[in-house]
Order: C-alpha cells, then structure tokens, then sequence
C-alpha cells in the first residue's frame, strides 16, 4: 500500500466555520507533511511532523492548527479562514525525516473553497 | 536551502524523448535531487532521485552533471499522458523537507 488518502475530496467553508482535513497512510511512515497550492502555482511547504511533533512550521497563520494524533494520521484544523486561502491542500509523507534518500508520498489533495 | 531554476514550459513530440532541465548550482554535496510531476489538479508523483550517478528506473532517466550543479530528467518516449508540470527538487538537509521550484510546463503534442 503505497497510497496517502486524503479526506474530503471537496470543501467549502465559510468564514465563521470549523472544519477539518484529514490525511492517512498506511505505510510506517514517520515524516507528514501540509502543503498548499494555489492555482498556477507550486506547493507551499506550511508543516512537517516528525515522530508525531511538529518539526517545521513555515510561518503558517494560527487559523491553520494541525495535529497528529498517531503515526498514521494527520489532520489540519481550520478556523475563521479567509477568501484567499482558497487553495488545494495536500498531504505527504515519507520515511523518518531524517533519512534522506527516500521519497515523499503525496495525496491527492483537498480542494478548499473558503465563501 | 538550494534552490533550482527551471524553463517555464516546453514542448515535446510524441514518442519523441523529452529532456527537461534543472539548475541547482547551490546544491551541497550531500543534497539529493528530486523529480516530481504533477498531472492537472493531482497530487504531485514521485518519478526519480539521485545523489551524484545517474540513475535510471522504468519512468524516467536522471543525469546529473559531475559538478552537481545541473541536472537532466530524460523521458524516453514521450506520451500524450505525460503532459504535467515537472518539478526539479532538492532536498533540504536541515530538515529534510521538500520545496518545489517553479517547475516545468510541459505539452506532449500528437
């Protein structure tokens, strides 16, 4: 099983709303990555867990809350969001992070429309 | 973090080898370099790496130069399937994650 699922396929939100991403593997990993992608663009790296703690986070505003409550499961928790963080949400994962020469698996993402 | 510069889009014609380059001319000695490829609205696909040999598998070939500091992704026979935007990554050693150039459009045409 090499796959990152991703749910839901879809969202739309409001800006007042809670809800929340949820991405699964399968595959022992201990590295998970979010990134967001806008339209036209590359994915933005916004977190890495490492061993289930958070390693890196770029920045991201505090309406993103991710967590990861074991070592097969992500989630991204969001909160009071805006129009322009209407983007494609993607997960990926890979072997400890440490080890470099190993690929990153992506999901196919969460489209997000934020009304 | 090294960073890589790529051509904005390209084009290829069917059955014919595309050959997509990359420069990453701060790359350290211990980075890898990766290819992604991401097909309209998907998840990127992991097509190849390599440290400093060429490396080949049934997707694609990889060949960097000896002073590291460009790289090469090789599709032998295009297909009208391998219309994506590819992404030339190196591998943050701190760390450890993956950021994504800017990537190349390409357009397999019939």
């Amino acid at each position: 099983d090499t796959e990152v699922t991703q749910t839901p396929k879809h969202l739309v939100m409001g800006m007042t709303n809670k809800k929340s991403l949820k991405c699964e593997q399968h595959m022992g990993h201990r590295a998970m990555y979010w990134y967001k992608q806008k339209a036209k663009k590359p994915p933005e790296l916004m977190f890495v867990y490492s061993y289930e703690k958070l390693s890196i986070n770029e920045s991201v505003p505090s309406r993103f809350s991710p967590e990861c409550p074991n070592s097969s499961l992500l989630n991204l928790h969001l909160h009071a969001l805006q129009p322009e963080d209407s983007a494609l949400y993607l997960c990926a994962s890979s072997h400890r992070v440490a080890q470099m020469n190993t690929e990153a698996f992506f999901g196919q993402g969460t489209r997000l429309t934020v009304v | 973090d090294a960073k890589t510069t790529q051509p904005t889009s390209m084009d290829c014609a069917e059955g014919r080898a595309a050959n997509l380059p990359c420069n990453h001319s701060t790359i350290s000695g211990n980075e890898y370099v990766y290819w992604y490829r991401q097909i309209h609205s998907q998840g990127p696909q992991y097509i190849i790496h390599g440290l400093k040999n060429n490396e080949t598998n049934e997707m694609a070939s990889l060949i960097i130069t000896e002073d590291r500091k460009s790289s090469t992704l090789i599709l032998p026979h295009a297909t009208l399937r391998d219309t994506a935007v590819y992404y030339c990554i190196v591998r943050a050693y701190t760390g450890n994650q993956f950021y994504f150039g800017t990537g190349t459009s390409l357009t397999v045409i019939p």
